[in-house]
């Protein structure tokens, strides 16, 4: 059963960096096999599309709200998906949530994972 | 960019009561819209895509409806495990959300 599991959120200043993964934890995983999205919700607002990676990481694309600063990345051997931020702002605190992309629904997100909360605060 | 606008931003209801929340998108999306559940501290779940398709092991007092640019959501006897916040997502060009619907007691 799928069980995506997000993690490496924090507490950081403006300016710095931070390393968010996504792992399936069950054992049989077929994460590799999947596109992955990251999406975010910030305080007091709705759900933002952050970022998306196609299987085999030759598709990516960034919000205009995160492009140039946000890094999305996988490791299909182990299963895992990242995001890397940098120059990181005020508004970009938010619970980030790994989402996979439907094998039979084209861009459909079917499968969340829990969030990992970023804070963003000097 | 497509822009996905929800209504009400908060509905209060009663158990058993038929609520409805609407979805209008800026531009035509066909039927490339799902209605995700969240709960505080939980993870978005999938209830509808394409617009009226139940997602497996949902219950079936869930039910979507609409096309083009005009899209609702149904529960037709609210149940107190369904108060939470719902949003529309279009998945035509990109991914935009609404910006929820809170369903409260």
């Amino acid at each position: 059963e799928v069980n995506l599991v997000a993690s490496g959120g924090g507490l950081v200043q403006p300016g710095g960096s931070l390393r968010l993964s996504c792992e399936d934890s069950d054992s049989e995983s077929t994460l590799r096999t999947y596109s992955m999205t990251w999406v975010r919700l910030a305080p007091g607002k709705g759900l933002e599309w952050v970022s998306y990676i196609s299987s085999s990481s030759g598709t990516i694309y960034y919000s205009d709200s995160v492009k140039g600063r946000f890094t999305i990345s996988r490791d299909n051997a182990k299963n895992l998906v990242f995001l890397d931020m940098d120059n990181l702002r005020d508004e970009d605190t938010a619970m980030y949530y790994c989402a996979r992309i439907s094998h039979s629904s084209s861009w459909l997100m079917d499968c969340w994972g829990q969030g990992t909360l970023v804070t963003v605060s000097s | 960019d497509i822009q996905m606008t929800q209504s009400p931003s908060t509905l209060s209801a009663s158990v058993g009561d038929r609520v409805t929340i609407s979805c209008r998108a800026s531009q035509t999306i066909n039927s490339w819209l799902a209605w995700y559940q969240q709960k505080p501290g939980r993870a978005p779940k999938l209830l509808i895509y394409k617009a009226s398709t139940l997602e497996s092991g949902v219950p079936s007092r869930f039910s979507g409806s609409g096309s083009g640019t005009e899209f609702s959501l149904t529960i037709s006897s609210l149940q107190p495990d369904d108060f939470a916040t719902y949003y529309c997502q279009q998945y035509s060009s990109s991914w935009t959300f609404g910006q929820g619907t809170k369903v409260e007691i």
